[in-house]
């Protein structure tokens, strides 16, 4: 089955750390660019971080940068987002989320896709 | 960062009803836009990628339209599992990646 599984979560005091994973299956998970989305409590969706296949090119929200780190394992299939300096507005449900390109036509190109979720791992931020 | 603005931000509706749900971008984003559904307590879930492509298992109910700037999601004949939240996103100028505040569609 093609799936994703988040794992890690947990409740965590301020400028503590954290370390979530993300476990693929069922596709070839080293084709795939990889991203992680949050969403806290009652809020909208929020894009993290983005990591390519293979290249190791990675991006940061600014709201991030300098305390997250997203890494992947493509010989174990597995996903990570090192969590550092935790802020109370941290305090999300993280999901991973493979990025599909949407593909081409007559010379055009649509874009990116995230077409696989997980269901997601809570993060709580509290003292 | 290309701002992503959805209207309205709830709305109130029937099973049957035609759904009519708008994105809005501050710039020229042409067809790069992508529409997901959120349903309580699930994952997100894609439905509508590059403005009117309907993903694999996707209802047919469910259209996308619009370039440039503007962009709608139509619900047909609205359905009780259809009771959700949706978001656009854009992915013309990344990173970032950026969604929509969202719309939920709620029971009149």
């Amino acid at each position: 089955e093609v799936q994703l599984v988040e794992s890690g979560g947990g409740l965590v005091q301020p400028g503590g750390s954290l370390r979530i994973s993300c476990a693929a299956s069922g596709f070839s998970f080293g084709s795939y660019s990889m991203d992680w989305v949050r969403q806290a409590p009652g809020k909208g969706l929020e894009w993290v971080s983005y990591i390519s296949g293979s290249t190791n090119i990675k991006y940061y929200a600014d709201s991030v940068k300098g305390r997250f780190t997203i890494s992947r394992d493509n010989a174990k299939n597995s996903l990570y987002l090192e969590i550092n300096r935790l802020r109370d507005d941290d305090t999300a449900v993280y999901y991973c989320a493979r990025d599909r390109a949407s593909g081409c036509s007559g010379g055009s190109c649509y874009g990116w896709n995230f077409d696989l979720w997980g269901r997601g791992t809570r993060v709580t931020v509290s003292s | 960062d290309i701002q992503m603005t959805q209207s309205p931000s709830s709305l109130s509706a029937s099973v049957g009803d035609r759904v009519t749900i708008t994105c809005r971008a501050s710039q020229s984003i042409t067809t790069y836009l992508n529409w997901y559904q959120q349903r309580p307590g699930r994952a997100p879930k894609l439905l509508i990628y590059a403005a009117s492509r309907l993903q694999s298992g996707v209802p047919s109910r469910f259209s996308g339209s619009g370039s440039g700037t503007d962009f709608t999601l139509t619900i047909s004949s609205l359905q009780p599992e259809d009771f959700a939240t949706y978001y656009c996103e854009q992915t013309y100028i990344t990173p970032p990646r950026m969604f929509g505040q969202g719309t939920k569609v709620e029971v009149k």
